[in-house]
């Protein structure tokens, strides 16, 4: 079974400060990790994945994450915010070739000026 | 770019009534998927569908909802009987494992039943 675990439903940040969104994950087979982002009544939008080969993976918009299995995590870095950076942002998992996702319940992040 | 397409954007339907939502995945993808996001949760996987069937379906996905492929571009997913918690925006994704890692989404139906 797979599980995904999104600490903080919500994160404020100053424009130009860091970006840190937390995921963990629990898998029972290796795992392929994503994070989307969701802009308000649109759809979602690939940021970046992990699937098994370097574990530093870089995105879209200057975001990046790492995977670290000793800590089934695979959290989401920007080292400076920008105000379009508002939107929801969530953590997948899925198996190996199956690309069915197992969702996180989401972080909005917002951007202070 | 190839893109997935759904339509309509946006349907408001009678509680009670039948509604489909298409999907156009990409032309050489192999699996599709459905997925549901009531407004302010999460997504939740409803259905992938492989070889013209059902590969695998979540508790969700009951007797209320049927997904079919009535021809080689078209996937859609019929909720019969809609209630007022069937609200929610339906998100159509394809993939093909072959030659990506990830499947791609479309941008989405919002269904608004009243």
């Amino acid at each position: 079974a797979q599980s995904v675990t999104q600490l903080g439903s919500h994160v404020s940040v100053s424009e130009g400060a860091l970006v840190l969104l937390r995921c963990n994950y629990s898998s029972s087979v290796p795992p392929y990790l994503f994070w989307y982002v969701q802009y308000p009544n649109q759809g979602l939008q690939l940021l970046l994945k992990y699937t098994s080969a370097a574990t530093l993976v870089k995105g879209i918009n200057g975001f990046e994450a790492e995977f670290k299995k000793s800590e089934t995590s695979f959290h989401l870095t920007k080292p400076s915010a920008h105000m379009s950076d508002a939107a929801e942002y969530f953590c997948a998992v899925s198996g190996m070739g199956t690309y069915k996702y197992i969702f996180g319940t989401g972080t909005r992040l917002k951007v202070l000026a | 770019e190839p893109e997935v397409t759904q339509t309509p954007s946006h349907q408001v339907t009678q509680m009670g009534q039948e509604v489909i939502l298409r999907c156009v995945p990409i032309s050489n993808h192999l699996y599709f998927y459905w997925y549901r996001q009531i407004l302010g949760q999460k997504v939740e996987f409803l259905v992938s569908f492989y070889n013209n069937e059902i590969s695998e379906k979540s508790e969700i996905f009951d007797d209320q909802f049927s997904v079919e492929r009535p021809d080689g571009s078209n996937f859609t997913l019929k909720i019969r009987s809609t209630k007022l918690e069937d609200s929610a925006m339906y998100f159509c994704a394809s993939s093909n494992p072959l030659m990506n890692t990830e499947a791609f989404f479309g941008q989405g139906t919002r269904l608004t039943v009243v």
